[in-house]
């Protein structure tokens, strides 16, 4: 089945550019996302792209995509500790409605 | 601001007692589901649901069970719970919107003592 891997922790100073990645196994993936947890809380979706980009930008946050190597990642410009939370990767696979996540990605701000 | 509720928010309940956790969305999405989250992050999915009277079994095996009588209602339920269903039960839904946007509702811990 799909996979979808992150790395479990990210600790950055506020102020500082955080990039967490992500990798999937799906190559029929039409759309992959970045979902973020605070704590208590559900998911909320702060960005997505569609595979045939190779970059999206809304404000802060940059998601880059490496089709060949099957990359994503999510760069936050001037993190700030409200960013503290847990990143989520998803991915959709081609004509299939299910969306597989990724193992989570907790970031740390440290003032 | 997504319009998915859960309740309750915090259970707290004996071995081998019945259960019902509850999820309602007012957005008209055709599609709902049911996600268990490990307290090591990892979402699993349990249950999903593409319309009223479909369910079906996520990649996680899972002894609750689901209903879809209506659209906006999507219930999970365990007959007799035990400490191996402590956790915390996230319910989303999705619509027919091109991104295919997953809205979560804020959760329900729960603790089978």
């Amino acid at each position: 089945g799909e996979d979808v891997e992150q790395s479990l922790f990210l600790s950055v100073r506020e102020g500082d550019s955080s990039v967490i990645n992500c990798t999937y196994t799906d190559s029929s993936s039409t759309y992959l996302y970045w979902y973020k947890q605070e704590p208590g809380a559900g998911l909320q979706l702060l960005t997505y792209i569609f595979s045939n980009m190779d970059m999206k930008q809304d404000q802060r946050l940059t998601v880059l995509l490496n089709k060949k190597d099957k990359h994503l990642s999510l760069r936050i410009a001037d993190t700030q500790t409200g960013d503290s939370a847990i990143y989520f990767c998803a991915e959709r696979g081609g004509g299939y409605q299910k969306v597989t996540f990724g193992t989570g990605t907790k970031l740390q701000v440290i003032p | 601001e997504a319009d998915i509720y859960q309740t309750p928010r915090y259970l707290v309940i004996g071995t081998g007692k019945k259960i019902t956790l509850e999820c309602s969305q007012t957005m008209g999405h055709d599609k709902m589901y049911w996600y268990q989250q490990d307290p090591g992050m990892e979402l699993h999915l349990i249950h999903y649901s593409y319309g009223v009277n479909s369910t079906e079994k996520g990649d996680l095996s899972s002894e609750s069970t689901v209903s879809r009588i209506r659209t906006e209602h999507f219930p999970l339920t365990l007959e007799s719970a035990r400490p191996s269903h402590t956790s915390q039960y996230l319910c989303a839904s999705s619509g027919r919107d091109t991104s295919y946007e997953q809205y979560f509702g804020p959760g329900t811990r729960l603790t089978v003592t």
